[in-house]
């Protein structure tokens, strides 16, 4: 059982739909974090959130949009999707500036038709 | 040039083999080194962190080389259980007083242990 759990893990959606990927931590992390995984391809960090703050945003087009309520909860809202944008979106958090703690969720395997 | 890169892969073993897989790094200011395994389908889990001094853990050793950027993990007697994807990470640790940091990971070597 990860002490990161992401809803949901499957979702399929129309280019046109509006959906939200939603994380949740109970580890006490200050960090939050979106990474995307495509086939073939290494671990693609999208954003960082540290202590509710934005931190980083490694170039993503805006049909992503991050949001962090809070130190618990992280959120990706998704709009005007392209097919190329299927992928596994993992959410993972951490503790501090160490590498130790890196804790991800199951990820949301995302489709989009 | 990648900033992590691994072997490409995949390796096919038998079980009670000796594999190694290795990982250069092309930022020599990186701080941290890690190989995590990734299981199908799964998430990516910590196997174990890598010092210079090298560490083991059962059946497994990694080992650093700060001059070469250069990583290694070795695992012997291979069990079917040891299948998965190992990925190659490495950590460069912000000052930025934000407490958070970002890690960058190699694409992976997919292992499949043979009976």
């Amino acid at each position: 059982e990860t002490g990161v759990t992401q809803t949901p893990r499957h979702l399929v959606m129309g280019m046109t739909n509006k959906k939200s990927l939603k994380c949740e931590q109970h580890l006490g992390h200050n960090a939050m974090y979106w990474y995307k995984q495509s086939a073939k391809k290494p671990l693609e960090l999208m954003f960082v959130y540290s202590l509710e703050e934005r931190v980083e945003n490694n170039s993503v087009p805006s049909r992503f949009s991050p949001e962090c309520p809070n130190s618990s909860h992280l959120f990706l809202h998704l709009h005007t999707l392209q097919p190329e944008d299927s992928a596994l979106y993992l959410c993972a958090s951490s503790q501090g500036g160490r590498g130790y703690g890196y804790t991800f969720g199951s990820g949301t395997r995302l489709t989009v038709v | 040039r990648k900033e992590v890169e691994q072997d490409p892969g995949p390796f096919n073993v038998p079980e009670g083999a000796t594999v190694a897989f290795n990982c250069t790094y092309s930022n020599s200011a990186s701080q941290s080194f890690f190989w995590y395994r990734q299981d199908c389908r799964k998430e990516p889990k910590l196997l174990m962190s890598v010092y210079s001094s090298g560490n083991e853990d059962g059946r497994f050793t990694a080992q650093l080389n700060r001059a070469s950027q250069y990583i290694s993990l070795l695992i012997r007697d291979s069990k079917l259980s040891d299948s998965a994807t190992y990925l190659c990470v490495v950590n460069l640790q912000r000052d930025s007083g934000a407490g958070s940091y970002q890690l960058t990971f190699g694409k992976g070597t997919k292992l499949s242990v043979i009976p």
